[in-house]
């Protein structure tokens, strides 16, 4: 199975403001997703992030909003560009190996 | 794309009863359906998985079904106990294709004492 960590667990912003989430896998994947979890709610692919290429948005995700890194293929990044408070929620970036395995979250609050 | 249904929003059972809880989907060519268990504060964990070429998988008190010409999908679980209380998401892939997983919008299931 795979083992997930994401920094920073949470985070409190004020609007304006980006912050960058990590998340490093203990071994080597394909392919990383980024999902949204707002409070009470489901999950939301944003996009999927393959080592090389760009990453792959879903409709209503851009990449000048949620700009996606993968250097290589145990990490990811995602950066919430320009916060507002409607961008709160639960971030998990998670990775398919046999089944999928999900990040602990970072949990953002912007003020 | 894909889209996942699911119902109920929120379901209360008997402690010892069964719970239903049942899932369509839009695109014929998903193959694979998860489950996921998702406790307060808790990331999801996947807890059964059915893949196209079977109709049903069960687990101990955990059992799915799949019906491919209905694109329907249930999860069934017996003799339901208190630790079974979470918010339980259904969802559809397409392996092979690019494996993204589609999520429904998730059931909260109470286990009344």
């Amino acid at each position: 199975s795979a083992v997930i960590s994401q920094k920073p667990s949470r985070d409190i912003c004020q609007r304006g403001t980006s912050l960058t989430i990590q998340c490093q896998v203990d071994s080597q994947v394909t392919m990383m997703f980024w999902y949204r979890q707002q409070p009470g709610q489901s999950l939301t692919l944003i996009a999927t992030a393959n080592q090389g290429s760009e990453a792959t948005y879903e409709s209503g995700f851009v990449i000048d909003k949620f700009p996606i890194s993968r250097p290589n293929l145990t990490f990811s990044t995602l950066t919430v560009s320009n916060m507002s408070p409607e961008d709160s929620s639960i971030y998990l970036c998670s990775v398919e190996q046999g089944e999928q395995y999900f990040g602990p979250g970072t949990r953002l609050t912007v003020t | 794309g894909e889209n996942v249904e699911q119902h109920p929003s929120t379901l209360s059972v008997q402690e010892g009863d069964s719970a239903v809880i049942k899932c369509t989907y839009s695109d014929s060519a998903s193959n694979y359906f998860p489950w996921y268990k998702q406790e307060l504060g808790k990331r999801p964990q996947l807890i059964i998985d059915i893949r196209s070429n079977v109709g049903e998988k069960k687990d101990q008190r955990i059992a799915v079904t799949l019906n491919k010409t209905a694109k329907h999908f249930s999860l069934h679980i017996t003799e339901t106990q208190p630790e079974d209380s979470a918010v339980y998401f259904c969802a559809a892939s397409i392996v092979s294709r690019d494996d993204k997983i589609i999520f429904g919008k998730g059931t909260r299931l109470h286990i009344l004492p």
